[in-house]
């Protein structure tokens, strides 16, 4: 199983702040996706980043992958409450692979 | 909506008893898998499916089995349910083609 490293494990910032989660593994992954889950709810894709170097953005969500395509970072400007919620990277095991594995989350609260 | 339907929502059950979830599809998608999300873990694959009767396991497959009789269904079954076993299971389904994944909306599942 290729290990996918989500960091910080928790995030708390004031409302308009910038933040960083970062998702990194030694493991080459074809493409990385990104998450959101509120709570009670199941995750919703956000993203997904194919090419190494590629930047993708939704609104305020700006998301690249490692040239390498061994890493993955989601940068969030002016945060929003609405931003709250868990953030998971995940992608899949090996080529060929149809197991999709998950990183263990970045748990972000934006203060008011 | 994705189309998936987990039930029940909720389960209460004792250590040492069977239980089975259920995940139902609108979809007609091959790819369907089971994951538990436990504080700290993230989401945690348990067994995938990539057609009627075809099943492989996960990372965390002990003490579950599966199975997959038609398309629009996907079972999960706890033989003898543990407390270790006390979790929320999402299922989820994968669109031929493409990378991302749907996801039902959990079960909340105690074992007492």
């Amino acid at each position: 199983t290729q290990l996918l490293e989500q960091s910080p494990q928790f995030l708390s910032i004031q409302e308009g702040e910038n933040l960083t989660v970062y998702c990194n593994s030694s493991s080459v992954f074809s493409s990385l996706q990104w998450y959101r889950q509120e709570p009670g709810e199941g995750p919703v894709l956000l993203v997904t980043v194919v090419t190494g170097g590629e930047v993708k953005k939704l609104k305020r969500l700006t998301f690249q992958f490692g040239d390498a395509r061994k890493d993955s970072s989601l940068h969030i400007t002016a945060a929003q409450p609405g931003d709250t919620g868990l953030y998971l990277c995940a992608g899949y095991s090996g080529a060929g692979s149809y197991q999709l594995t998950f990183g263990k989350g970045t748990k972000l609260s934006v203060i008011p | 909506d994705a189309g998936i339907t987990q039930s029940p929502r909720h389960k209460v059950t004792e250590t040492g008893t069977p239980v089975t979830l259920r995940c139902h599809q609108t979809e007609n998608h091959r790819y369907m898998y089971w994951y538990r999300q436990d504080p700290g873990h993230g989401l945690r694959l348990i067994h995938y499916s990539y057609g009627v009767k075809d099943t492989d396991k996960g990372e965390v497959s002990d003490g579950y089995s599966v199975s997959r009789s038609k398309t629009e269904d996907f079972l999960l079954t706890l033989e003898s349910a543990t407390s270790s076993q006390t979790s929320v299971y999402f299922c989820a389904i994968k669109p031929p083609g493409k990378t991302e994944a749907f996801f039902g909306q959990g079960t909340r599942l105690t074992v007492v």
